[in-house]
């Protein structure tokens, strides 16, 4: 069974802080990875991709480590508009055409206090 | 910005009765699928469906569940006799490559079973 695991929180965290989050991963043959925030009764909407080669975005570091079957992410300077709950995502497809679905994790909640 | 639109925003039905769930995926993307979040629960995979046809499905997608691409637009998720169990928020999604590059997710349906 594929699971993606990660931390519920909350976390509470200050305005300009840095935080990161992490989850792990089952499916060892797991090919694309990618961090999704979701707001309250919204749909998810992606944060960004995970290479195995680490990548940034701005205040976001991801970043994938295969051997241990983990993922992180890394907000640095958070703001208030941070606040949110971030969903572990992972895509167990190889490339042999096809469609397959995105298996999510439960996400962690965010809370960025002023 | 192209974007995923799903119809209506919220549909209440009784128990036993049978509910479409319609969305107009973005244009140009081949590969769709379907959602769903259960109030406080991680997001789960339904179904996804390629060159009008399942890809792949969940074991959550039984019979009471079907999906139809009745044009060259529409992307419809049936359930046949609802249960108080199937009230959740139902969410399509689209991308243009089965890895998933970016899905983009509609705003969802809220479906309550009463």
């Amino acid at each position: 069974r594929k699971e993606v695991e990660q931390d519920p929180g909350p976390f509470n965290v200050p305005e300009g802080a840095t935080v990161a989050f992490n989850c792990t991963y089952s499916n060892s043959a797991s090919q694309s990875f990618f961090w999704y925030r979701q707001d309250c009764r919204k749909e998810p909407k992606l944060l960004m991709s995970v290479y195995s080669s680490g990548n940034e975005d701005g205040r976001f570091t991801a970043q994938l480590n295969r051997a241990s079957q983990y993922i992180s992410l890394l907000i640095r300077d958070s703001k208030l508009s941070d606040s949110a709950t971030y969903l572990c995502v992972v895509n167990n497809k190889d490339s042999g055409g096809g469609a397959d679905g995105l298996t999510f994790g439960k996400g962690t909640h965010l809370i960025i206090q002023p | 910005e192209p974007e995923v639109t799903q119809t209506p925003s919220h549909q209440v039905t009784q128990m036993g009765q049978e509910v479409i769930l319609r969305c107009v995926p973005i244009s140009n993307h081949l590969y769709f699928y379907w959602y769903r979040q259960i109030l406080g629960q991680k997001v789960e995979f339904l179904v996804s469906f390629y060159n009008n046809e399942i890809s792949e499905k969940s074991e959550i997608f039984d019979d009471q569940f079907s999906v139809e691409r009745p044009d060259g637009s529409n992307f419809t998720l049936k359930i046949r006799s609802t249960k108080l169990e199937d009230s959740a928020m139902y969410f399509c999604a689209s991308s243009d490559s089965p890895l998933n590059t970016e899905a983009f997710f509609g705003q969802g349906t809220r479906l309550t079973v009463v």
